[in-house]
This record gives C-alpha cells, sequence and structure tokens, in this order.
C-alpha cells in the first residue's frame, strides 16, 4: 500500500527567506507525485505534479519539487517565501496504473513571519 | 463556469438526521471521488467512480452511500448522521480512473450537532 509522510506538522519561514517542505513516499513503483495547497477555509489547488521524465518539477506560484528515487523524497521547495504563501501543503501519491486515488500525507502548516 | 461544484458549502444538521451533499463536475471526466477531510486536516479516500460505476469503496459505514446518476455528477447521502461525521468532504473528478488529472470542489463542511 502506498503512504505519504510529512515529517514536519508546522513550519515558520521569514518572508523572504527559502523554504522546503519534506515528502517521503512509500510505493513499490515509480509513483505519481503531487502537492496541492489549502488556505484557510479553501479548497485544494494544485501546485505541482510529477509523473515521469525531469526530476525537478516547476508549479505555479514559484514553487519546485524535486524528486529523489533513491531518498523516496519529492520536497517542495521556493527561493523566497511571500506572506500569501502561509496555507497548509499537502503531498500526495498516486499509483501509476489501473484504478487508482490519492493518499496524502498529514500536511504541513506554514506561517509567515514578517 | 466552476469545474467541480459542490452543494451545499455549509450543513449544520442534527444527529440521527439524513443529509445529502452534491457534486457535479463539467469537465467531461470520467472518474469522480469522494475525500473526507477530518478535524485534524487528514484528506482520505472515500470512494471513486467511473463512468456511473463504482470501483473503490475505502471500508466507509454503509450509511454513506454515493449516486452517480451520470458521469457529470456524484452525490453523497449520509443516513443517521453522526457526531463523527462533521468533516469537510471534498468531491473530485479526474480525466483517468488513474487518477492523475484532479480536480477538487471547494468543500462542504459538514457539522452534526
Amino acid at each position: 500500500a502506498q503512504s505519504v509522510t510529512q515529517p514536519d506538522i508546522h513550519i515558520t519561514v521569514s518572508e523572504g527567506a527559502s523554504l522546503e517542505l519534506r515528502c517521503n513516499y512509500s510505493y513499490g513503483a515509480t509513483p505519481y507525485l503531487f502537492w496541492y495547497v489549502q488556505s484557510p477555509g479553501q479548497g485544494l489547488q494544485l501546485l505541482l505534479k510529477y509523473f515521469s521524465g525531469d526530476t525537478l518539477v516547476q508549479g505555479i506560484k514559484g514553487f519546485e519539487a524535486e524528486f529523489k528515487r533513491s531518498q523516496s523524497s519529492f520536497n517542495l521547495r521556493k527561493p523566497s517565501v511571500h506572506w500569501s504563501d502561509a496555507a497548509e501543503y499537502f503531498c500526495a501519491v498516486a499509483g501509476n496504473s489501473g484504478y487508482s486515488t490519492l493518499t496524502f500525507g498529514k500536511g504541513t502548516m506554514l506561517l509567515v513571519s514578517p | 463556469d466552476t469545474a467541480v461544484s459542490q452543494t451545499p458549502k455549509y450543513l449544520v444538521t442534527q444527529m440521527g438526521n439524513d443529509k445529502s451533499i452534491k457534486c457535479e463536475q463539467n469537465l467531461g471526466h470520467d472518474t469522480m471521488y469522494w475525500y473526507k477531510q477530518d478535524s485534524k486536516k487528514f484528506l482520505k479516500i472515500m470512494f471513486s467512480y467511473n463512468n456511473k460505476e463504482l470501483i473503490i469503496n475505502e471500508t466507509v459505514p454503509n450509511r454513506f452511500s454515493p449516486k452517480s446518476p451520470d458521469k457529470a455528477h456524484l452525490n453523497l447521502h449520509i443516513n443517521s448522521l453522526e457526531l463523527g461525521d462533521s468533516a469537510v468532504y471534498f468531491c473530485a473528478s479526474s480525466q483517468d480512473p488513474g487518477g492523475h488529472g484532479y480536480t477538487f470542489g471547494s468543500g462542504t463542511r459538514l457539522t452534526v450537532v
């Protein structure tokens, strides 16, 4: 069974500083990987996804993530955080064949300090 | 036009009642889902439908009954509501049953009192 671990429940970053949110997954083959963002009281917005190819994936709002098979990781990064980035971030994994659904991590709450 | 729309956005009801949440997508997707987000923000799949047929049921109590009248709609009916059913329910659709092109609705916050 697939699973996702986001080891940090919450992270505080100063505005303008760089950000890295950690995500580790468990899956028997190469998975499909996603990062979603959820602002308070809002739905889920897809930031980026990895299916295959280049392991460095660019997303919306200046985010990027790198797939590292050897570490079973898919960490999310942003070089300079803005106050509007404060939100809950979810990493998710899906199988790469047949019927599959998203398995989410428990989320990381990003707080941005002035 | 909203791609995946859920109604209602908020639902407050008493224990023991029966309620429904509706979901419609106008993306032409074949696959639709219900996810539940609990009070700790943990998101978990409940059901998956492909072309109106149930393909995944993740050991959800049988008080929860999804219904798909056509592939653009997936409604969720809940009988005999319990306090523990309080959560945010998200509908989603995908262009393929592998779930690789998800679009989520904005969620329905259900509060059982």
